[in-house]
C-alpha cells in the first residue's frame, strides 16, 4: 500500500521559513516525479511544484507564486521529498499536500495525482 | 494558464439519484482532464483520469466523459458515501496543472 506521511506544518510569522517533509512508502520512490499541492478554503487546490528523478537531473518546476521562494529537494534514500519554504507570506496559509502519478502498481502520467498524504497546515500570522 | 470552472457549486441530490457535475476549460485541454473527490477532512482522492477512465477501485457508478473544454462527472445512483466534494483538474498544459474550484454534492 502506498503511503505519504507529510510532517512539519506549525504557525510562522510572516518572512519566515519552515520545511516539510514526505515520508513515501509502498512504491519506488527513486522512480516517481513527486508535486507538492496545496489546499485553502478561498482558492480552492494549488499545484505548488515537483521535483523530477534524479537521473533526470532532479529538476524541479514551481507555480509562479512560489517561485523563488519555495525549493523541493527529495532524499531518495531516505524515501522523502521536501518543501523548503522562505519568505512566507500570509497567502501562503494552507494545508499542504505531497502527491505523485505513481502507485504500487504503475505510474498513471504526469499531472494525475494518484496518492496523496494527509496534508500538514502550515499557518502564517504575526 | 488554463482556468478550469465547475458548476454548479452546490448540487442537491437525494441518494439513489443521478448526480451530474460539469467542468470548463478555457482552453482545449484533448482529454487530459481528472476528476477527484475529497471528504471532509480527508485528502482528494483519484477518481477518473484521461477524462473517462476510471482509477483503481473506483465503483462502476461513477463514470467520466467529454474532450476539449466541456466535461461531465456522472454518478449514476448516489450512495451516502458519495457525498463529498469533488474537483476537476487539466493536465494538458503546464505549468501550473490547474484545479476547478470544487462541486459539493449534498444531500437533499
Amino acid at each position: 500500500e502506498v503511503q505519504l506521511v507529510e510532517s512539519g506544518g506549525s504557525v510562522v510569522k510572516p518572512e519566515g521559513s519552515l520545511t516539510l517533509s514526505c515520508a513515501a512508502s509502498g512504491f519506488t520512490f527513486s522512480k516517481a516525479w513527486m508535486n507538492w499541492v496545496r489546499q485553502t478554503p478561498g482558492k480552492g487546490l494549488e499545484w505548488v511544484g515537483r521535483i523530477k528523478r534524479k537521473n533526470e537531473g532532479g529538476a524541479t518546476d514551481y507555480a509562479a507564486p512560489v517561485r523563488g521562494r519555495f525549493t523541493i529537494s527529495r532524499d531518495d534514500s531516505k524515501n522523502t521529498l521536501y518543501l523548503q519554504m522562505n519568505s512566507l507570506k500570509v497567502e501562503d496559509t494552507a494545508v499542504y499536500y505531497c502527491t505523485t502519478d505513481c502507485s504500487a502498481s504503475g505510474c498513471y502520467g504526469d499531472g494525475v495525482f494518484g496518492p496523496w498524504g494527509q496534508g500538514t497546515l502550515v499557518i502564517v500570522s504575526s | 494558464e488554463i482556468v478550469m470552472t465547475q458548476s454548479p457549486d452546490t448540487l442537491s441530490v437525494s441518494p439513489g439519484e443521478r448526480a451530474t457535475v460539469s467542468c470548463r476549460a478555457s482552453q482545449s485541454v484533448g482529454s487530459n482532464l481528472v476528476w477527484y473527490q475529497q471528504k471532509p477532512g480527508q485528502s482528494p482522492r483519484l477518481l477518473m483520469y484521461g477524462a473517462s477512465t476510471r482509477a483503481t477501485d473506483v465503483p462502476a457508478r461513477f463514470s467520466g466523459s467529454g474532450s476539449g473544454t466541456d466535461f461531465t462527472l456522472t454518478i449514476s445512483s448516489l450512495q451516502s458515501e458519495d457525498f463529498a466534494v469533488y474537483y476537476c483538474q487539466q493536465y494538458s498544459r503546464w505549468p501550473p496543472w490547474t484545479f476547478g474550484q470544487g462541486t459539493r454534492v449534498e444531500i437533499k
